[in-house]
């Protein structure tokens, strides 16, 4: 089993919607957890890091679940330029990064 | 955010030629980083941890004579694909993590084999 799992998707919405993704992730000693976007032939961008008590950035917030060892994002008003996939990674101590397979999100006209 | 730069960004070789890549860290220090690769509509698969100063880590079922990788100093890894073959035709990306966990990522490299 993936240590890091999460839905492929796509994820097809129409602008203006709203959407969340969820990861799961099995490895409990897992310290830190970030979302990260990758367009098409591109490098993998850090979005925003997710804490426990949840944080906000603009139309995005995530959020982690220790307890229940998942992560969410969720974004508000889509735009077309949220097309994209979205990662999300888990670290431990050693910084060795475990990245789910992405979800794929398409926002259409 | 912090700066990884890569090069080159693109390259087309001939089978049985090496090729070396270069990660740098332009604004901070990165004793680790981290060597991957990804296939077309695929995820990001891990091959490697670089680290300075002492042999490289590298996951399982990635060859270590074929990937070879020096952490040469405290901002620069390099990635070496040894007598290259058309199978490792790949998009090669480094990332080098700061002290809080976040990884920051090069703009990776597009490496074509003929």
């Amino acid at each position: 089993r993936k240590e890091v799992e999460q839905d492929p998707g796509p994820f097809n919405v129409p602008e203006g919607a709203t959407v969340a993704f969820n990861c799961t992730y099995s490895n409990s000693a897992s310290q830190s957890f970030f979302w990260y976007r990758q367009d098409c032939r591109k490098e993998p961008k850090l979005l925003m890091s997710v804490y426990s008590s949840g944080n906000e950035d603009g139309r995005f917030t995530a959020q982690l679940n220790r307890a229940s060892q998942y992560i969410s994002l969720l974004i508000r008003d889509s735009k077309l330029s949220d097309s994209a996939t979205y990662l999300c990674v888990g670290t431990g101590g050693s910084y060795i990064p475990t990245f789910g397979r992405g979800t794929s999100l398409i926002v259409h006209p | 955010g912090a700066v990884v730069s890569q090069h080159p960004s693109w390259v087309i070789c001939k089978s049985g030629t090496s090729v070396k890549i270069e990660c740098r860290s332009l604004d901070f220090q990165a004793t680790t980083m981290f060597w991957y690769r990804q296939f077309p509509k695929q995820s990001l698969m891990l091959m490697a941890t670089s680290n300075e100063g002492s042999k490289a880590t590298y996951e399982q079922g990635v060859e270590k004579d074929k990937f070879l990788i020096n952490h040469a100093s405290l901002t620069l890894s390099t990635l070496t694909v040894t007598s290259a073959h058309p199978e490792d035709s790949s998009f090669y990306i480094c990332s080098a993590p700061l002290p809080s966990h976040e990884q920051y990522f090069g703009p990776g490299t597009r490496l074509t084999v003929t």
